[in-house]
């Protein structure tokens, strides 16, 4: 149980374009999902958290416009990197929470290996 | 305000000897704990979790961390390391369960030698 997928699991793509990753919860609804960006061997760093229905809060220094998230359902939340470039290369996590039941644990998604050229 | 240390970046332990990874938090609140792995390309998988139950938290693959409130740490340890544990090791730490924001360790990357 409590399973996250990622769908694209890597993506290449060209400087300028747009492109979507999927953040699923298979067995659980998800009331807030969180995304997360990697850099090469380092920490995570928290993007933004969403809630189901309403709009996503972005941390300090992430760019709204740039990075778009969507949570349209209690299984599914949306981050599309809009005229992406180079410097957005990285290893986007999503992970997912549900209280009640579940308790208190995020879990994470497999991770989405975005490169861009 | 949360924070995490994690006090080394690599630990290197021989096969079939025990695992030490050191985390010390720091939280406003009664905090709660996590420990993830990160295989090589791969997501995050739980190890454990602390939620002001117990204080000795055991986990999977023989992994168990204590909490000890006094010294604001949550080391992790494991009684023989096996080869498939070498790996990336987070520990996490919530504020106000795992819901609210959590705040990432800097990783441990542990090497296990044959």
């Amino acid at each position: 149980g409590a399973v996250v997928s990622q769908h694209p699991s890597r993506v290449i793509c060209k400087s300028g374009t747009s492109v979507k990753i999927e953040c699923r919860s298979l067995d659980f609804q998800a009331t807030t999902m969180f995304w997360y960006r990697q850099f090469p061997k380092k920490s995570l760093m928290l993007m933004a958290t969403s809630n189901e229905g309403s709009k996503a809060t972005y941390e300090q220094g992430v760019e709204k416009d740039k990075f778009l998230i969507n949570h349209a359902s209690l299984t599914l939340s949306t981050l599309t990197v809009t005229s992406a470039h180079p410097e957005d290369s990285s290893f986007y996590i999503c992970s997912a929470y549900s209280g009640g039941a579940r308790t208190d644990t995020q879990y994470f998604g497999p991770g989405t290996r975005l490169t861009v050229l | 305000a949360q924070s995490v240390t994690q006090l080394d970046s690599h630990v290197s332990v021989s096969e079939g000897t025990p695992v030490l990874l050191r985390c010390n938090y720091s939280s406003s609140y009664s905090p709660s704990l996590f420990w993830y792995v990160q295989h090589p390309n791969k997501g995050l998988q739980l190890l454990l979790k602390y939620t002001s139950a117990a204080t000795l938290v055991k986990g999977i693959n023989g992994f168990e961390a204590e909490f000890k409130k006094s010294e604001t740490s949550f080391h992790l340890t494991k009684p023989s390391a096996h080869m498939s544990d070498a790996a990336e090791y987070f520990c996490v730490v919530s504020d106000r369960g795992g819901y609210q924001k959590v705040t990432f360790g800097t990783g441990t990357k542990l090497q296990v030698i044959p």
